[in-house]
């Protein structure tokens, strides 16, 4: 059974970077895409962007300037860096695993368990 | 903003059929995907593609495509099925990018 567990920082002050790592257990890399997914309070979620197995990088062009996410197969863990954090940036951070079938289908199979983070001075 | 369009909130009766539509112009090249999310939980894939439901979703939750609308279906609603539902998909752009829909608050009556 594939899981992603995650973990990073609950509390930033603003202009710091966020940090948070996603480990895989129990599936392969290859074949598949690994997000970072957030939810502020009572909101939508949004999605931030992905890596591929090659270490291709799509990001939402919303966070695009500030963002990093990286792929280290030896662990079996991605990440997500996000500089410049500001209050609109407190959020529940999920990782999540998608994969696209015959360029059609497209879902968020497994998801981690969620890192609140909160920016405030 | 997001591509991917859902109604704030739906009602149903216990045991009757509840359907959360989302409506965008990525549905006509992509499926759209469906989340469960209760309080203080990770969403959950209900069902995926033209006819996908994981492994241990009950039968009860089906997907369908028209045009630019997906719509969830569930029928025989149950208690335990009250949560936020997202749809998900790709953007209509080139470069293909995740997106997901407003969500719709399913009240069970």
């Amino acid at each position: 059974q594939v899981q992603l567990q995650q973990w990073g920082p609950g509390l930033l002050k603003p202009s710091e970077t966020l940090s948070l790592t996603c480990a895989v257990s129990g599936g392969s890399f290859s074949g598949y895409y690994w997000n970072w997914i957030r939810q502020p309070p009572g909101k939508r979620l949004e999605w931030i962007g992905e890596v591929s197995q090659s270490g291709s990088v799509k990001y939402n062009p919303s966070l695009k300037s500030r963002l990093n996410i990286s792929l280290d197969m030896s662990k079996n863990q991605f990440s997500l860096s996000l500089r410049s954090m500001t209050a609109a940036d407190t959020a529940m951070y999920y990782c999540a695993r998608s994969t696209i079938v015959l360029n059609l289908e497209y879902s968020f199979d497994y998801w981690g368990q969620g890192t609140l983070v909160t920016v405030s001075s | 903003s997001s591509e991917l369009t859902q109604d704030p909130a739906v009602s149903v009766a216990l045991g009757q059929t509840a359907r959360i539509t989302c409506q965008g112009p990525s549905l006509r090249s992509y499926y759209a995907s469906w989340y469960q999310q209760k309080p203080g939980q990770a969403p959950v894939l209900v069902t995926f593609g033209k006819y996908g439901r994981p492994s241990g979703i009950p039968d009860r939750f089906s997907g369908s495509t028209s045009g630019t609308t997906a719509s969830l279906t569930i029928t025989g609603t149950q208690a335990e099925d009250e949560a936020d539902y997202y749809c998900g998909s790709l953007d209509s752009s080139s470069d293909r990018l995740g997106v997901f829909g407003g969500g719709t608050k399913l009240t069970v009556l």
